[in-house]
């Protein structure tokens, strides 16, 4: 079945910072790729997204490059900062029955510290 | 702003005594989800309703019910709460024809058990 490796964690910088948090994927179809980010105590916020190959998605400085040759969704930002951390989910959805089945990773803790 | 609402955002239960959850919805999507997310891991998809057609997962507990009285309401009910079963609780939506498959989150309900 389809599924989603990503980098495990903690991954510990300093601010400013380069950041990269790998995603890789597997899936039968066409998925559309997303990158979720979880601050403490609160619920998913989508941070990006990319629906089909060598789309780019990017927010708040954060990028991510759809790469079906290399199957990967890596996310990266130039220059993190403290209020940057939180955990980071890579999530595909293939439309499966009608609805959008979401297929996270295991997520990865990122900590900036200043 | 259209959103996704989750009350309460903290619940205390006692082992064994039913407890429900209720999330709303203002964005007039199809498609419902109720997910647990046990500390530091990954949401775990539990169910979903599409319109009023409910989906549930090969393992998801009987011990985990929904209801969906309207388009813009839905409820877990947890008929025998287990110190297992505490968590958060992620409720989703997303619309299912056109779009990018994108799924919306509420903040989140954090159960206790006692």
């Amino acid at each position: 079945g389809d599924s989603v490796t990503q980098m495990e964690g903690p991954v510990t910088l300093s601010e400013e910072a380069f950041l990269t948090i790998n995603c890789t994927y597997t899936a039968t179809g066409y998925p559309s790729l997303f990158w979720y980010v979880q601050y403490p105590g609160e619920g998913l916020q989508l941070l990006l997204k990319a629906t089909k190959a060598d789309d780019k998605g990017s927010n708040k400085g954060f990028e991510a490059t759809y790469r079906k040759e290399t199957t990967s969704f890596h996310l990266e930002k130039g220059s993190v900062q403290v209020s940057d951390s939180a955990v980071y989910f890579c999530a595909l959805s293939d439309r499966s029955g009608g609805y959008n089945k979401l297929i996270f990773g295991a997520g990865t803790r990122l900590a900036v510290h200043p | 702003d259209a959103m996704v609402i989750q009350n309460p955002r903290y619940q205390v239960t006692q082992f064994g005594k039913p407890v429900t959850l209720s999330c709303s919805q203002t964005l007039n999507h199809n498609v419902m989800y109720w997910y647990q997310q046990k500390s530091s891991q990954a949401p775990k998809l539990l169910f979903h309703y599409y319109d009023k057609d409910f989906n549930n997962e090969a393992d998801t507990p009987d011990n985990f019910q929904s209801r969906r009285p309207n388009t813009s309401f839905c409820f877990l009910d947890i008929r025998s709460p287990g110190l297992g079963d505490a968590a958060m609780y992620l409720c989703a939506t997303s619309r299912v024809a056109g779009g990018t498959n994108e799924q919306f989150f509420g903040p989140g309900t954090r159960l206790t058990v006692l």
